[in-house]
């Protein structure tokens, strides 16, 4: 166990539907990450919030859709996928404010496992 | 691309044998870092190296780091069938980190 849950683990979805990742993390960390990781690819960073905002979004379509509610919570929303979407989708958090979480190690979930029909 | 590169991409070894995993990037770091991923789970942060340091040990783990050549490695001694996974390389710059496409260990019994 990490400190950092993800939930759910598998989700499966047609390209209509509308579904909400969730990740929370109990390590009292400051920053979290959404990364996409595909068969044969590098892990993708999507979204980076530090202290409640984002202050990282590489260039990731408009079908995902952030919101940290809190330092604690951390929401991937879902809309209109594509079936090039299915992914592992990993949540991480760690220490360190804007600027400053790279200098630290990372905890990861366990991820979700996406399909998108 | 600025990711990092891993070589070999995959490695195959019995126990009790070392495994060697290398570790190429682009850019300037502050540091690099290595992590394990079982399959299909999420990732496990092994060690961290920072810019100004040339190795590092953790248990069975060596890391070098050698900022003239852009690269690193990884030494796991004594593996265990346990120690099957993905190796990730990931550095650091000033404010993500990005990672490499990892080297697949597989250890025999």
């Amino acid at each position: 166990e990490t400190g950092v849950t993800q939930t759910p683990r598998h989700l499966v979805m047609g390209m209509t539907n509308k579904k909400s990742l969730k990740c929370e993390q109990h390590l009292g960390h400051n920053a979290m990450y959404w990364y996409k990781q595909s068969a044969k690819k590098p892990l993708e960073l999507m979204f980076v919030y530090s202290l409640e905002e984002r202050v990282e979004n590489n260039s990731v379509p408009s079908r995902f859709s952030p919101e940290c509610p809190n330092s604690s919570h951390l929401f991937l929303h879902l809309h209109t996928l594509q079936p090039e979407d299915s992914a592992l989708y990993l949540c991480a958090s760690s220490q360190g404010g804007a600027g400053l979480a790279a200098y630290n190690e990372q905890f990861f979930g366990p991820g979700t496992r996406l399909t998108v029909l | 691309s600025q990711q990092g590169e891993e070589d070999p991409q995959a490695l195959s070894i019995q126990e009790g044998e070392n495994a060697t995993m290398n570790c190429s990037y682009k850019t300037s770091i502050n540091n690099l870092q290595w992590y394990r991923q079982n399959s299909g789970r999420g990732l496990v942060h092994l060690i961290l190296i920072r810019s100004n340091e040339r190795e590092k040990h953790s248990g069975r783990l060596r890391v070098t780091l050698d900022t003239s050549k852009k690269s690193s490695s990884l030494l796991i001694t004594a593996s265990r069938a346990a120690d099957t996974a993905s190796y990730f390389c990931a550095y650091s710059g000033y404010s993500t980190l990005t990672f490499g496409k990892g080297t697949m260990l597989l250890v025999s019994p």
